[in-house]
This record gives structure tokens, sequence and C-alpha cells, in this order.
């Protein structure tokens, strides 16, 4: 079954400090992945996607994430984070023309010291 | 600006009182979505609608009702709300129900079944 499984609920790093943030999928065929940001109060925000190519992918905010197809994964970093970037992210699969589905993981909260 | 609205953004109600989340976009979009958003679950599609006049459902549809009539227009109707659909819901759309396209979302509606 196509699953997406983010490990962490809950993070908190340092303001300025680096951050990674968990994905792992289970998909039978190639895998369209995303990464989405989700705002106090806000709707979900795009930050980047993998299709095909370099597994190395940049986004927005600074925002990177690489795709190891080896282990399943596809982690969201940052090397500086800052205040605002407290939020809630969510990994998705996508990829199934039938019906356009995108599948959520359960969501990672990142809280961020002063 | 294109966008993705939905109206009410916040709803209190009781059970069995009928009522209609509206969902508009701007983009002509063809691909467009309902999921609920509930903690620890992440985001599960409702129904969806790949053009006008073509729904499907999704992963949990029961308790729900769409209609797509115009292109634009995708609401969400609940004909006899129960508690258990108090939860914050999201529209979406994409240009192409590929899974490959960018899904943008509506801010959400939180609502509230007593």
């Amino acid at each position: 079954a196509q699953s997406v499984t983010q490990p962490d609920i809950h993070i908190t790093v340092s303001e300025g400090a680096s951050l990674e943030l968990r994905c792992n999928y289970s998909y039978g065929a190639t895998p369209y992945l995303f990464w989405y940001v989700q705002s106090p109060g806000q709707g979900l925000q795009l930050l980047l996607k993998y299709f095909s190519g370099d597994t190395l992918v940049q986004g927005i905010k600074g925002f990177e994430a690489e795709f190891k197809r080896s282990q399943s994964s596809f982690n969201l970093r940052k090397p500086s984070v800052h205040w605002s970037d407290a939020a809630e992210y969510f990994c998705a699969v996508g990829g199934s023309s039938n019906t356009g589905k995108l599948i959520f993981g359960q969501g990672t909260t990142l809280q961020v010291k002063p | 600006e294109a966008q993705v609205t939905q109206n009410p953004r916040y709803l209190i109600t009781v059970t069995g009182k009928k009522l209609t989340v509206t969902c508009s976009q701007n983009m002509n979009h063809e691909y467009m979505s309902w999921y609920r958003q509930d903690p620890g679950l992440g985001l599960r599609q409702i129904y969806y609608s790949m053009n006008v006049e073509v729904t499907d459902k999704g992963d949990v549809p029961e308790g729900y009702k769409v209609s797509r009539k115009e292109k634009r227009n995708f609401p969400l109707i609940l004909e006899s709300p129960s508690p258990n659909q108090t939860s914050l819901y999201f529209c979406a759309s994409s240009l192409h129900p590929s899974g490959q396209d960018e899904q943008f979302f509506g801010p959400g509606t939180r609502l509230t079944v007593l």
C-alpha cells in the first residue's frame, strides 16, 4: 500500500541551527515527491518537489531535499533556521494519474527557539 | 491573484443541520479535490474531480457529497453532519490530474459539529 511516514511529530531547534525533517515513503511506481509547509491559520504552500533527475532539489525559503531511492526517503533540510520557519511540514507522494491524489504523511511540527 | 478560496473559514454547527462549504479557483484548473486534516493523520482525500461533471470518491467519502457544475467551483456538502466530521477542511486544485502538478490549497475551513 502507498504510504508516507514522517517519524518525528515535533522537532525543536534553536534559531540559526540546521534542520533535517525525515520522510519515508512506500510507493510501487516512480514517486513524485513533495514537501508542503502550513503556517498557523494558513493553507499549505509548496516548498519543493521531485519528479526525476538530480536527486538534490532546491526549494523556496532556503529549503532543499534529497531523494534517496535505496532508502525510500526524501528528507527536507535547511542549513540555518529562522524563527519564521516555525510551522507544520508535510511530506507527500503523488503520481497516480487515476486519481491525482496526494498521499500525505502525518506532519512534523517545527518549533524554533530564540 | 491566482488563488483558491473557501467559505466559510470557520463554522460551528449542530448535528444533522445540512451545510455547504464553497470552494472556488481562478486558475482554470481541471482538477479539484477536498481533503480533511486531523491531528496525527495528515491530510486525507474526501472527493476529487477530474473536470466538470466528473467526480469520484477519495479515501474518506462517507457523509460527504460534492458537485462540479462549473470548472471553477467545487462545493463540499454535508447533508447530515455528525461530530466525527469535526475537522479542518482544505480544497485544492491543479492544472491536470496527473499527480505531478503542484496542488494549490485554499486557506482551510475549520468545522465544529456539536
